[in-house]
């Protein structure tokens, strides 16, 4: 079944780095925009990254911009997320999400597939 | 802050219809397509509505979504206790450049 699995995640000291990866399977990855969206304990959602289907197009959130780098494998299906400098702020369950197909040079902020998440904790 | 606004609670009792607001402006909500998420305890969101107020397949018509100029709402009919769950809306915004969602309303089902 069409399906994401996010893995990577744990804890990391304030300053410290971490790999984010995204499985994907079910569908042709190699199609579709991919997004990074994360939610912090108890907080909303925040959108941090999407990626256009053949890798060449990504954006950022100020909020992550120069810290984190967004790329993808389409050989192996899979989505990474390099975070770097991390802080408390980034403390949060980050989840991959498969954007809406609109053709194939088209970003939909609709996303209709989502990972159930990993868990990214920054504590000294 | 949220870019969106949405009231951070609503409910009703079984049986009833609610509605979920969601406000924003020319930028985002008034030039872009709008879409809502329903996020169970413990679980990845859910894509409910699509393009204003499409349904994906498997999404019951109990849910419905609307737009009125830099307005949104999302109305659930025939309430069940299994909608208590935290509900998102979310759009692009054209002075970002990227997407936006609002805060999000937990629904209780009295």
């Amino acid at each position: 079944q069409v399906q994401l699995v996010e893995s990577g995640g744990g804890l990391v000291r304030p300053g410290g780095s971490l790999r984010l990866s995204c499985a994907a399977s079910g569908f042709t990855f190699s199609d579709y925009y991919i997004n990074w969206i994360r939610q912090a304990p108890g907080r909303g959602l925040e959108w941090v990254s999407y990626i256009s289907s053949n890798g060449y197009t990504i954006y950022y959130a100020d909020s992550v911009r120069g810290r984190f780098t967004t790329s993808r494998d389409n050989a192996k299906n899979s989505l990474f997320l390099q975070m770097n400098s991390l802080t408390a702020e980034d403390a949060a369950t980050y989840y991959c999400a498969r954007s809406l197909y609109c053709g194939s040079d088209c970003y939909s902020p609709g996303m209709d597939v989502w990972g159930t998440g990993t868990t990214v904790t920054v504590s000294s | 802050q949220s870019v969106l606004t949405q009231p951070p609670s609503a409910s009703g009792t079984a049986g009833q219809r609610v509605t979920i607001s969601c406000s924003g402006s020319s930028s985002n909500i008034g030039s872009n397509n709008l879409y809502w998420y329903r996020q169970l305890p413990g679980t990845a969101p859910k894509l409910l509505i699509f393009g204003n107020n499409q349904r994906p397949s498997g999404v019951p018509d109990r849910f419905s979504g609307s737009k009125s100029g830099t307005s949104a709402s999302l109305a659930i009919s025939g309430l069940r206790p299994e909608d208590e769950a935290d509900y998102y809306c979310a759009t692009w915004d054209d002075s970002r450049s990227s997407p936006v969602f609002g805060g999000g309303t937990k629904l209780t089902v009295l």
